[in-house]
């Protein structure tokens, strides 16, 4: 299987505990997003590498929340000391920047079938 | 905070009938792309639309893009059971090119 690859599936965590997830891209991507979906609602987005530098971190990205690439191959995201608003499904993508004629880009990311996490 | 809003959040319809869903985005934007995501699972990309395009058919999709009102349609005609999915409209900004921003999505049922 050739596709993006998150572990763990499934979550359960108590109040407070700390979790990491890990993401695995797609072997010749050098981007790669993670994102974050509450029931009912499109996916938000958290952050993003290209290659081993985080480019972009959105303000949902609370000082509990860390990413990290350290090679350009996997990701993890790790939340510390987790509150039971953490509780959601954490997607990952990955694409190739590029671009086409004209300047556009040419964003096409591929994501997995993400981590849920429960916190109690 | 979600980029935008979709219309109908939620569509139920018999297989053979064509479904559209609306999308509204509030940003300038480099393309706008439509993505499916079956209940539980991950997302799979559908179709881009460039900011200079105002239509793109792919395979029973088609998809308009309206940049004055800030506004896409999708369409899938000759619907099957297999349609049945959470649809999800997805901008790239102009001055973010790595995100995508989406909306909150409409829930298609497909009933044979």
């Amino acid at each position: 299987d050739t596709g993006v690859s998150q572990n763990p599936r499934h979550k359960i965590t108590k109040r407070g505990q700390n979790v990491t997830f890990r993401c695995d891209p797609i072997s010749e991507h050098n981007r790669l997003y993670w994102y974050r979906q509450t029931l009912g609602q499109g996916p938000e987005f958290l952050t993003y590498f290209q290659n081993e530098a985080q480019l972009e971190k959105s303000r949902l990205l609370s000082d509990r929340f860390s990413a990290e690439r350290p090679k350009g191959s996997f990701s993890t995201l790790e939340i510390q000391r987790t509150e039971q608003g953490d509780s959601a499904m954490y997607l990952c993508a990955s694409s190739l920047a590029q671009t086409s004629g004209g300047g556009f880009a040419k964003n096409i990311q591929y994501f997995g079938a993400g981590t849920r996490l429960s916190v109690l | 905070s979600q980029q935008g809003e979709e219309d109908p959040q939620a569509l139920s319809i018999q297989e053979g009938e064509n479904a559209t869903m609306n999308c509204s985005y509030k940003t300038s934007i480099n393309n706008l792309q439509w993505y499916r995501q079956n209940s539980g699972r991950g997302l799979v990309h559908l179709i881009l639309i460039r900011s200079n395009e105002r239509e793109k058919h792919s395979g029973r999709l088609r998809v308009t893009l309206d940049t004055s009102k800030k506004s896409s349609s999708l369409l899938i005609t000759a619907s099957r059971a297999a349609d049945t999915a959470s649809y999800f409209c997805a901008t790239v900004a102009t001055d973010s090119w790595g995100k995508l921003q989406f909306g909150a999505g409409t829930q298609v049922v497909v009933t044979p």
